[in-house]
Parts: structure tokens; sequence; C-alpha cells
């Protein structure tokens, strides 16, 4: 079946840390896959994205590049800050399947001063 | 902007009642989907809609089903609530062309 792994949390860094937070997938076909951040109190919002292998997803700062051959797609931000304290979830999906989303279990970030 | 809003924050039942929990989204998407969010277990999907009047269950169905009479409306309902179904309720919508989900807020639902 289709599964996604990540580290274990709490991940705890100061600010202006370089931030990686891993992520490996098993799939029967050709996934798409994601990072969703959840704040606290909120719903999840898709971070980033990637289609296919070798693409690579960024936004606000982070990125994540898909990389086949080791079935990873990491988590990185070169410095992060207080406000990207929050769980952040890998994710995904395969063509065809209407975006059902198969999630990890999330990884806490908590950043400080 | 996406809108997709959660009818209910906080909810707290009692053992055996029927809970309805209520979502809508304004963007016209084809696919809803209900999730329940569980510490270290992360997002498990309990059910997807594809179309209006369709469902199909998904990894967790067992004790909950759920209605989608008009497009953006996507109901989840626990037919007989029970404690182990205390959890975060998180509903999604995505367009066909896929591309990732958009959440609504949660639910948190207690039930004693």
């Amino acid at each position: 079946g289709n599964s996604v792994t990540q580290m274990e949390g709490p991940v705890t860094l100061s600010e202006e840390a370089f931030l990686t937070i891993n992520c490996t997938y098993t799939a029967t076909g050709y996934p798409s896959l994601f990072w969703y951040v959840q704040y606290p109190g909120e719903g999840l919002q898709l971070l980033l994205k990637a289609t296919k292998a070798d693409d690579k997803g960024s936004n606000k700062g982070f990125e994540a590049t898909y990389r086949k051959e080791t079935t990873s797609f990491h988590l990185e931000k070169g410095s992060v800050q207080v406000s990207d304290s929050a769980v952040y979830f890998c994710a995904l999906s395969l063509t065809g399947t209407a975006s059902k989303l198969t999630f990890g279990t999330g990884t806490r970030l908590q950043v400080t001063l | 902007d996406v809108k997709v809003t959660q009818s209910s924050r906080y909810l707290v039942k009692r053992t055996g009642e029927k809970v309805f929990l209520e979502c809508v989204q304004d963007m016209d998407h084809e696919n809803m989907f209900w999730y329940r969010q569980d510490p270290g277990l992360g997002l498990r999907l309990i059910y997807f809609s594809y179309d209006v009047k369709m469902k199909e269950k998904g990894d967790i169905p067992e004790g909950y089903s759920v209605s989608r009479e008009k497009k953006e409306r996507f109901s989840l309902i626990l037919e007989s609530a029970s404690t182990n179904q205390t959890s975060m309720y998180l509903c999604a919508s995505s367009p066909p062309s896929g591309g990732g989900l958009y959440f609504g807020a949660g639910t948190r639902l207690s039930v004693l």
C-alpha cells in the first residue's frame, strides 16, 4: 500500500537555524508529493508541492525536492523564525485518485528566540 | 481565496448520541473529504466524495456515514457516538484537477 514516513518530533531549533524535516514514501504508482503546515488552532494549509521526479517545490523560504531514487521529499529552510512554529505534514497522492491524500504522522517544530 | 467552513469549532456530545458535522466550501469543488486527526497517527481518511450523492469509504469508515446532497456541502454523521470517536475532524475540498486539498479549521469533538 501507500504510506508516508516522517521523522519523529518535536524538533526544537533556535531562530535562524537550518531546518530539515525528513520524509520518505512508499507508493505503488507515481505520486505527487506535498508538504502541509498546521499552525496552532488552525486547519492544514498547503505549503508546497512537487508532481514529478526532480521537481523542487518552494514557498515562504521552504523547499523540498522530489527524489525518486531515494523515495524522499525532505523539507528544508535555511533560517527559521519563531513564526514557523507549527506541525508539518508530508503527504502523497496518486494520479487518478481524486486528490485523495495519504499523510504522514506530522512533525512538530518549535522555534525559540 | 477558497473557503472551507466547518459549522462548529468545538462540540461536546454524550455516548450514543447522533452527531452531525457540517462542512461547506465556496469554490465549486467536485471533491470533498473528511479526515480525523489524532496525536501520533496523523490524518486518516474517513470518507470522500467526488460528486453530489456519490461517496466512497476511506481508510477508517467504521462508525461513520456521510451525506452529500448539494455540491458545496458534505456532512459527516456519527450514528451513535462513542468515546473512541473523540478527535479532531477536518473537512477538505479539491478541484478534479488535483493539486492539493483546501482544509477547514477543524471541529474538535469530545464524546463523554
